[in-house]
Formats: structure tokens, C-alpha cells, sequence
């Protein structure tokens, strides 16, 4: 099955700068990455996904960008604000059926916005 | 108005008692998840449903089971086979193509 693999685990920056957050995958068969916020004691919240036919994708001041030669992906936040501290997560599908039989998620970013 | 919605918030299990969660939704939607996040970690897969009547067992299955008997509703029955139940267990649904899974408020399951 597929592995993801997700660095940091914790990531503190100052309000105004740019976060990165990556990941890796194991299945070169994976073709779709979702990203989700989950804030303390909430659900998991989808704010940027992509698939496997592009390389970047961006959503005002977040991007995700896939490199699927090196089977790894990151997410970018520009412009960083305090509602952005959260936990992250990255995902790819569990199986072959590109998400329809789960996903497959990272351990978590932990990002803080410093004042 | 659409969405997942996950009951109870707070369940409580005996030892030996086997605890049902419910997911319901009303978006139409042909799959279903039921994930487990312990604290600190990511999402475990346990099972999914891709149509009625069908389902597959995830990474962690044991100590769980599930029916699907209509296509809004897919009940995680947790068995007093599962050891460390304590967790937040998290309901997701999609479309046929598994892109994307949207979440419920999940149910917080610990032990007396």
C-alpha cells in the first residue's frame, strides 16, 4: 500500500512569511494529493488539492506544487496569518482507485504563526 | 443544507460493551470512510464503502465493523475486540471517483 512520509512535524514562522510543508509518496500509481487544515478538536477541512496531470496549482495565497519524478509534494502559504495556525496534513490515495478506496495521510504539520 | 453528520459527539464504552457511531449523509454521494486519529497522529484508514452493500477493510480493521445498507448511512460498530478504542474517529464521503473527501465532526470515543 501507499506510504506518505511528511516533514516538518512542527514549523513556527513569523506572521508575514512564507510556510512550506512537504511530502513524499511511495506508489508512482498515485495520482491525486489532497491537502486538509484541521483545527484543535475539528474536523479535517480540504483547502488545496491536485492531480497527477499538473504541477502546480495555487488558490490565493496557497499553492501546491508536485514533482512526480521524485514522488514528492509540497504546500505553500504565502503571506502567513495567525488563522493559519493549524494542523496540516497530506494525503494520496490508499489504493489504486485514486482516492475511492481512502487515503492514505502524513503524520501531520503542526504550523504556528508568531505575532 | 448538505453535509456529513456524525452522532454522538462524546461516546463513552464499558469493558465488553460494543459501541455504535453513526455517519449520515445527504449529498448524494457513493462512497464512505470511517478514518481513526489517535492524538498527535494523522488518519488511519479502517473501512470504506464504495456502493451499497459493499465495503472493504482498511489498514486497521480489526476490533470494527460496519454495515452499509443505504447509501447515506454507514454505522461503525466498535467491538469489544478493539483493545484501545480510545480515539477520534472521523466519517468522510465522496463521489465515486474518491475526489474529494469531505469530513464529518467526528465522535470522540474514550473508555470508563
Amino acid at each position: 500500500g501507499e506510504n506518505v512520509e511528511q516533514h516538518p512535524s512542527t514549523l513556527s514562522v513569523q506572521e508575514g512569511d512564507s510556510a512550506v510543508i512537504k511530502c513524499t509518496y511511495s506508489d508512482s500509481a498515485s495520482n491525486y494529493f489532497p491537502w486538509y487544515k484541521q483545527e484543535l478538536g475539528k474536523r479535517p477541512q480540504l483547502i488545496i488539492d491536485i492531480r497527477s496531470n499538473v504541477g502546480e496549482k495555487k488558490d490565493q495565497r496557497i499553492a501546491v506544487t508536485l514533482n512526480k519524478t521524485a514522488k514528492h509534494f509540497s504546500l505553500h502559504i504565502t503571506e502567513t496569518q495567525p488563522e493559519d495556525s493549524a494542523v496540516y496534513f497530506c494525503a494520496a490515495p490508499h489504493g489504486m482507485g485514486g482516492g475511492a478506496d481512502g487515503l492514505t495521510f502524513g503524520k501531520g504539520t503542526h504550523l504556528i504563526i508568531q505575532p | 443544507d448538505g453535509g456529513i453528520t456524525q452522532s454522538p459527539k462524546y461516546l463513552f464504552r464499558k469493558e465488553g460493551q460494543n459501541v455504535t457511531l453513526s455517519c449520515e449523509q445527504n449529498l448524494n454521494h457513493d462512497a464512505m470512510y470511517w478514518y481513526r486519529q489517535d492524538p498527535g497522529q494523522g488518519l488511519r484508514l479502517i473501512y470504506y464503502s464504495q456502493i451499497v452493500n459493499d465495503f472493504q477493510k482498511g489498514d486497521i480493521a480489526e476490533g470494527y465493523s460496519v454495515s452499509r445498507e443505504k447509501k447515506e448511512s454507514f454505522p461503525l460498530t466498535v467491538t469489544s475486540a478493539q483493545k484501545n478504542p480510545t480515539a477520534f474517529y472521523l466519517c468522510a464521503s465522496s463521489s465515486f471517483r474518491g475526489q474529494p473527501q469531505h469530513f464529518g465532526d467526528g465522535t470522540r470515543l474514550s473508555i470508563l
